[in-house]
């Protein structure tokens, strides 16, 4: 099975600051990768698929990029709303896994 | 506008049998790719299978031989019968609408199995 890891695992950031989350593949899974906001008691909400493609409706201050075996989510301004935890995923290879986690509060 | 509304969760004991639906609106099952995601009580997020258009299916390792994915056209409904129940599988089952090359885009609400004696 393909391990996804992510880090950090949680930050605390303020309201306009720059965000950035590391997802990493244990093998290549090519551009296969979607990003996921759950916040709690919510199902989870899809930002981002094929690693850099924004989902329709979702703000502009999310992108994604990466191939490979690294990839990145970027939230260029954090907003209030922005609170939440993000989960990566590989759609590569079965089983499709999902990488840990990363929690965002706030500061 | 999408919808995906599942039912069926509950209290079920170990070795028990569940069956859960997922009622679409605003779009074919038959025409999407259709997958099930858990997760358990605390914990984050496990694929569990997929069925795809063309009719394709796929399981998680830990769900295989006990699980089957299926889907009924005419009431444009996906269902996820669960047999040979465990306590591990107690979790928040969410279903999923996705397409070629967005696979995970829609999410329902989820429903609740909680396997316990």
């Amino acid at each position: 099975d393909i391990q996804m890891t992510q880090s950090p695992s949680s930050l605390s950031a303020s309201v306009g600051d720059r965000v950035t989350i590391t997802c990493r593949a244990s093998q290549g899974i090519s551009n296969y990768l979607a990003w996921f906001q759950q916040k709690p008691g919510k199902a989870p909400k899809s930002l981002i698929y094929a690693a850099s493609s924004l989902q329709s409706g979702v703000p502009s201050r999310f992108s994604g990029s990466g191939s490979g075996t690294d990839f990145t989510l970027t939230i260029s301004s954090l907003q209030p709303e922005d609170f939440a935890t993000y989960y990566c995923q590989q759609y590569n290879n079965y089983p499709f896994t999902f990488g840990p986690g990363t929690k965002v509060d706030i500061k | 506008e999408v919808q995906l509304v599942e039912s069926g969760g509950g209290l079920i004991q170990p070795g028990g049998s569940l069956r859960l639906s997922c009622a679409a609106s605003g779009f074919s099952v038959s025409s999407n790719y259709m997958s099930w995601v858990r997760q358990a009580p605390g914990r984050g997020l496990e694929w569990v299978s997929i069925l795809y258009s063309g009719g394709g299916t796929y399981y998680a390792d830990s769900v295989k031989g006990r699980f089957t994915i299926s889907r009924d056209n005419s009431k444009n409904t996906l269902y996820f019968q669960m047999n040979s129940l465990r306590a591990e599988d107690t979790a928040l089952y969410y279903c999923v609408r996705g397409n070629w090359n967005n696979y995970f885009q829609y999410w329902g609400q989820g429903t609740l199995v909680t396997v316990s004696s």
